[in-house]
């Protein structure tokens, strides 16, 4: 398998469940993004990992918990969110320094989040 | 701080016909600007890049975009438009390079409606 995987693609839950969104890269890549998408809204960046090191969290409500266990892996864990947290939520990885792919970001599909 | 504006919602065109999607920019240093496209249900996908030398960028499928620093600007074009090239596409720039991971600003996205 090859470039960033998402799973899962859709999700449907409630205001009071706990879910997690993974995220899963097979580039080599040593940077690892969440970006929230909503309709006529500029994509949000909320959380950038390094090196698996946290390097940015945007202000983003303590709702979302991120985690980062290994260069390969990052999941956006859930809980108590609110119906306007519904969004494409997409994960993105990228290379570090120099090489072809400077300031590229690769994405994956997304994961549709619906909150009731 | 560095951002992006892309000022038509949508642009429609007939298919053979060249097109035109707009992107100005703003940034403190040089910049790296980019263009992406998302088809529906998809994540975002790479076009195409500038970070120096020629100001007429090629990308893929076909697509080109041209840098003009005095305006700022990083319009998209393509010759002749396909069906297929119907989609939303995101112009982007990276102006900072923060220590291992793109800081990158995505504008609002412009939807591509090629008609048959």
């Amino acid at each position: 398998e090859t470039g960033v995987t998402q799973t899962p693609r859709h999700l449907v839950m409630g205001m009071t469940n706990k879910k997690s969104l993974k995220c899963e890269q097979h580039l080599g890549h040593n940077a690892m993004y969440w970006y929230k998408q909503s309709a006529k809204k500029p994509l949000e960046l909320m959380f950038v990992y390094s090196l698996e090191e946290r390097v940015e969290n945007n202000s983003v409500p303590s709702r979302f918990s991120p985690e980062c266990p290994n260069s390969s892996h990052l999941f956006l864990h859930l809980h108590t969110l609110q119906p306007e947290d519904s969004a494409l939520y997409l994960c993105a990885s990228s290379q570090g320094t120099g090489g072809p792919n400077t300031g590229e970001l690769f994405f994956g599909e997304g994961s549709r989040l619906t909150v009731l | 701080a560095q951002s992006v504006a892309q000022p038509e919602d949508q642009v429609n065109v007939a298919e053979g016909n060249p097109l035109t999607v707009k992107c100005t920019y703003s940034v403190s240093g040089n910049p790296y600007l980019f263009w992406y496209v998302q088809y529906p249900n998809r994540g975002l996908q790479f076009l195409l890049k500038y970070i120096t030398g020629d100001n007429l960028v090629k990308g893929s499928y076909g697509f080109e975009a041209e840098f003009n620093k005095s305006q700022t600007s990083f319009h998209l074009k393509k010759p002749s438009a396909l069906v297929s090239d119907s989609a939303l596409y995101f112009c982007a720039v990276r102006d900072i390079w923060s220590g291992g991971y793109q800081k990158v600003t995505f504008g609002i996205g412009t939807k591509l409606q090629v008609i048959p």
